[in-house]
């Protein structure tokens, strides 16, 4: 049973530039949540996707944004990268009534 | 609001003693807690939780943690430290015990494990 896949695993962009990242969510999970992981720090919750919509929404500007495709599937797009936003991003998947399941992240460099 | 503190960035113990990781949260409703571990360049993959059944909680790998609530603490512990067990380890607090909330995350403790 494959768990939660992401890609790319790891990617370097320039300042000011645009980044798309992917997330598969495990078989049967319908939520899927990205979380931001600083250098030495935990995980930061970014926002939650349920049926095709943002249901919840953690401290980031709108420079970060997402979508949940039918399939379940889901994208993080983050627009205007600056230094500070480089961070292991990871993705989590879920059902209601049971617990996350974690990508093993991608890792994104901003230079 | 909820919040984690996670006392001690870094924990070093020898193989075979006592793991005792600290964990104190804030909460404004009835929480549940979550311990995770995280080894280089992986995800996050789930210790124990506590979800208001018994208080003291069994998880993987030998680990177990008591939800204290009168200290607002849920420490992780394992009597035997094992060289497997070196890594980062992340308290995380939720008003909810399913998938509908988010999770907040402690800044983690990285624990090693001396020869």
């Amino acid at each position: 049973d494959a768990g939660v896949t992401q890609s790319p695993t790891h990617l370097i962009k320039t300042r000011g530039q645009q980044v798309t990242l992917r997330c598969s969510p495990k078989s049967g999970h319908d939520t899927v949540s990205w979380y931001q992981q600083a250098l030495g720090q935990g995980p930061q919750f970014i926002f939650q996707y349920y049926e095709e919509e943002e249901r919840q929404r953690g401290n980031f500007p709108d420079r970060f944004s997402g979508h949940q495709f039918p399939n379940y599937s889901s994208e993080l797009n983050v627009n205007a990268l600056l230094l500070g936003d480089s961070a292991l991003y990871l993705c989590a998947s879920s059902l209601v009534g049971l617990g996350y399941t974690f990508g093993s992240g991608t890792r994104l460099t901003v230079v | 609001a909820q919040s984690v503190t996670q006392l001690g960035s870094h924990v070093s113990v020898s193989e075979g003693a006592l793991v005792l990781l600290r964990c104190n949260y804030s909460s404004s409703v009835p929480p549940y807690l979550f311990w995770y571990v995280q080894y280089p360049n992986q995800g996050l993959q789930l210790l124990l939780k506590y979800t208001s059944a018994a208080t003291l909680v069994k998880g993987i790998n030998g680990f177990e943690a008591e939800f204290k609530k009168s200290e607002t603490s849920f420490h992780l512990t394992k009597p035997s430290a094992h060289m497997s067990d070196a890594a980062e380890y992340f308290c995380a607090v939720s008003d909810r015990a399913g998938s509908a909330r988010q999770l907040t995350f402690g800044s983690g403790t990285q624990l090693t494990v001396l020869p």
